[in-house]
């Protein structure tokens, strides 16, 4: 069974830019969670989506969205980059719409901006 | 506000040299406490979920267990293959906020 996937691995922007990341579930799985991790805070929860629906939201600027496809696949954007977003940013999927399901977390997209 | 407190930050263990991690958590309404392991450039990898106070579950080397107010991950007899950082997370009664997660413990098995 294929494991999350996302797409690109790694991205180098600029301050101002913005950039889109992707995310594809496991086979079946129809929850899709973003979280950032950085050196100094850890891992940080961006949002949830179920059924293309945004369910939760973290603490995170309007900057940071995201949306998901009727295939449960999963993008997210965040525009006017500033250098602080620099992370590696994490996307799990999970069987159902409930934070207590398990999590599988795909490789991330490490993103750096100059 | 959940918050998960994970001690110590970081461990360096002889090979064969049992050992646990603990993870302190507040929470209101535990809905599932879960392990992961994350090895460097890569995603944190599932090991565990725990639902409620005096479950215990077992994986090759690794037990974690739980209580009201912590969780304990148990390495026994570790090898170097078990080096890599050790995840505590939480999911909370309001279900608002995702998975909070601990910084982790960095665990180092030398040969």
């Amino acid at each position: 069974k294929a494991g999350v996937t996302q797409t690109p691995r790694y991205l180098i922007k600029t301050r101002g830019q913005q950039v889109t990341l992707s995310c594809s579930p496991i086979s079946g799985h129809r929850s899709v969670s973003w979280y950032q991790q950085t050196p100094g805070q850890g891992l940080q929860f961006l949002f949830e989506y179920f059924s293309e629906t945004q369910r939760n939201k973290g603490n995170f600027p309007g900057r940071f969205s995201g949306r998901q496809f009727s295939n449960s696949r999963s993008e997210m954007n965040v525009s006017t980059l500033e250098l602080g977003d620099s992370a590696l940013y994490l996307c799990a999927s999970s069987v159902g719409g409930r934070t207590y399901n398990e999590q599988f977390f795909g490789p991330g997209t490490r993103l750096t901006v100059l | 506000e959940d918050q998960v407190t994970q001690s110590p930050e970081a461990l360096r263990l002889q090979e064969g040299e049992s050992s646990s991690l603990n993870c302190s958590y507040t929470v209101s309404g535990l809905r599932g406490l879960f392990w992961y392991r994350q090895d460097p450039g890569k995603g944190p990898e599932f090991l565990f979920t725990l639902y409620s106070a005096g479950e215990e579950k077992e994986k090759e080397r690794l037990k974690a267990t739980l209580t009201k107010k912590e969780s304990f991950l148990h390495i026994t007899a570790p090898k170097p293959e078990d080096s890599a950082t050790y995840l505590c997370a939480v999911a909370g009664g309001g279900g608002a906020d995702g998975l909070t997660f601990g910084k982790g413990t960095h665990l180092i098995i030398q040969p």
